[in-house]
């Protein structure tokens, strides 16, 4: 089993549509939680980035961190056809710069015009 | 600012020969840095963590003596294939850690090997 599980999709929304993706890890030590956004042949960019359990908007990003079931959410609102890319979950234990984060498989989402 | 450049973006080689990639911290110093490799359609995968000025630590089934990585600056780190083979072929992406900041990897934009 892996550490860190992420539906690979893909996931089709309308446009305007609120786009929801989750990720469910088994270490119970992870309490960084971070969203990143891949488009394809790119470099993923940093998304959201949130500590412990709790709620954090950005924009039309919310993040969310469940610490006692061991799952955490993105959910995307008013999606665009721009927000078309694989978006990936990654966790740490320590906040220490350097230290290795460990991924989940990656969610490809597709918003049609 | 974060920014993290790679060179190059896309390369062909011949079997046998040897690459080098390059991953750059523009706007930051970066005391640790480190390579990805990602498949298409599948997620990153971790070779190796580079900090500057030391050996870098390979991840468990990582040819370290294949996949060569210099970290000499807080800006450079490169990533050598060495006797390069068409199953090397892949997307290789670094990513930079800022000294003294959370523990969030800016990521280059990626170099895409293709060994024929």
């Amino acid at each position: 089993q892996k550490e860190v599980e992420q539906d690979p999709g893909p996931l089709s929304v309308p446009e305007g549509a609120i786009v929801s993706l989750n990720c469910t890890y088994s270490n119970s030590a992870f309490q960084y939680f971070m969203w990143y956004r891949q488009y394809s042949r790119k470099g993923p960019e940093l998304l959201m980035y949130t500590y412990s359990s709790g709620n954090k908007e950005d924009g039309r990003f919310t993040a969310q961190v469940d610490k006692s079931s061991k799952y955490i959410s993105l959910f995307i609102r008013d999606s665009q056809p721009s927000d078309s890319a694989t978006y990936l979950c990654a966790m740490s234990a320590s906040k220490a710069a350097g230290n290795k984060l460990t991924f989940g498989g990656g969610t490809r989402v597709l918003v049609k015009p | 600012g974060a920014v993290v450049s790679q060179h190059p973006s896309w390369v062909i080689c011949k079997s046998g020969t040897s690459v080098k990639i390059e991953c750059r911290s523009l706007d930051f110093q970066a005391t640790t840095m480190f390579w990805y490799r990602q498949f298409p359609k599948q997620s990153l995968m971790l070779m190796a963590t580079s900090n500057e000025g030391s050996k870098a630590t390979y991840e468990q089934g990582v040819e370290k003596d294949k996949f060569l990585i210099n970290h000499a600056s807080l800006t450079l780190s490169t990533l050598t294939v060495t006797s390069a083979h068409p199953e090397d072929s892949s997307f290789y992406i670094c990513s930079a850690s800022r000294a003294g900041v959370f523990n969030e990897q800016f990521f280059g934009p990626g170099t895409r090997l293709t060994v024929l």
